[in-house]
């Protein structure tokens, strides 16, 4: 019953090639994240959005780029993937409604080889 | 520098007992806690979250009891059931609902067996 989408689900890809991670809501939310996530480890926060036009670096560095030119959509993009960026990559939507948790979609797994 | 600590990589325990995952913080700024639940191929669904203001929250079988002096919080589950088997993020933000960047652990993988 995913409200969230992120398209592909794996993505295997050469190195130097352009990607683009795609994340869809029809919640209607405000706020979107990304979310990087290794196994084993902890999620870190790469991006994030408070609204239309707006995108905001999060608190892991990322060579990955971001926009958020509607609502509902909030892709991000690698202009040069690098096997460094081999990673699960989450979308994450939350309401402006204070203490509202985030929704998660189920991920892109990313390797680059 | 971890800011949120799951210690234990894993837990197994028997169906119907409790299960007990802990957390620990570092940052004395955080004032929201909440728990998620992972299962594999999937992305983290929430399950539970405590304010600051309180030191338990219920919901059915799931409670979280926050300790902020110890800078500690649990999340328990009684009974267990095999269903619950999944990794658990501990998951915790400064400001609440205002700047809602949250800050996780590692999680814990929770095995219950029939």
């Amino acid at each position: 019953e995913a409200d969230i989408y992120q398209t592909p689900r794996y993505l295997v890809i050469g190195t130097g090639k352009k990607i683009t991670l795609e994340c869809s809501q029809t919640m209607g939310h405000d706020k979107m994240y990304w979310y990087q996530q290794d196994p084993g480890m902890e999620l870190h926060l790469i991006h994030y959005s408070y609204g239309v036009n707006s995108t905001e670096k999060g608190d892991l560095s990322s060579e990955s780029t971001v926009s958020r030119i509607r609502t509902e959509h909030f892709p991000l993009t690698l202009e040069s993937a690098r096997p460094s960026h081999t990673s699960q990559y989450l979308c994450a939507s939350s309401p402006r409604t204070a203490n509202s948790p985030l929704h998660f979609g189920n991920g892109t797994r990313l390797t680059v080889t | 520098d971890q800011q949120v600590k799951q210690n234990s990589p894993s837990l197994s325990v028997q169906e119907g007992r409790i299960s007990i995952l802990n957390c620990d913080y570092t940052n004395s700024m955080f004032d929201y806690f909440l728990w998620y639940k992972k299962y594999p191929a999937e992305g983290p669904t929430f399950l539970i979250s405590i304010s600051s203001i309180k030191d338990k929250n219920e919901d059915g079988r799931f409670t979280v009891f926050l300790n902020k002096s110890a800078k500690h919080l649990s999340l328990h589950i009684v009974p267990s059931q095999p269903g619950d088997s999944a990794v658990y993020f501990c998951a915790a933000s400064v400001g609440g609902g205002s700047n809602y960047k949250l800050t996780f652990g590692k999680g814990t993988l929770l095995t219950v067996n029939p």
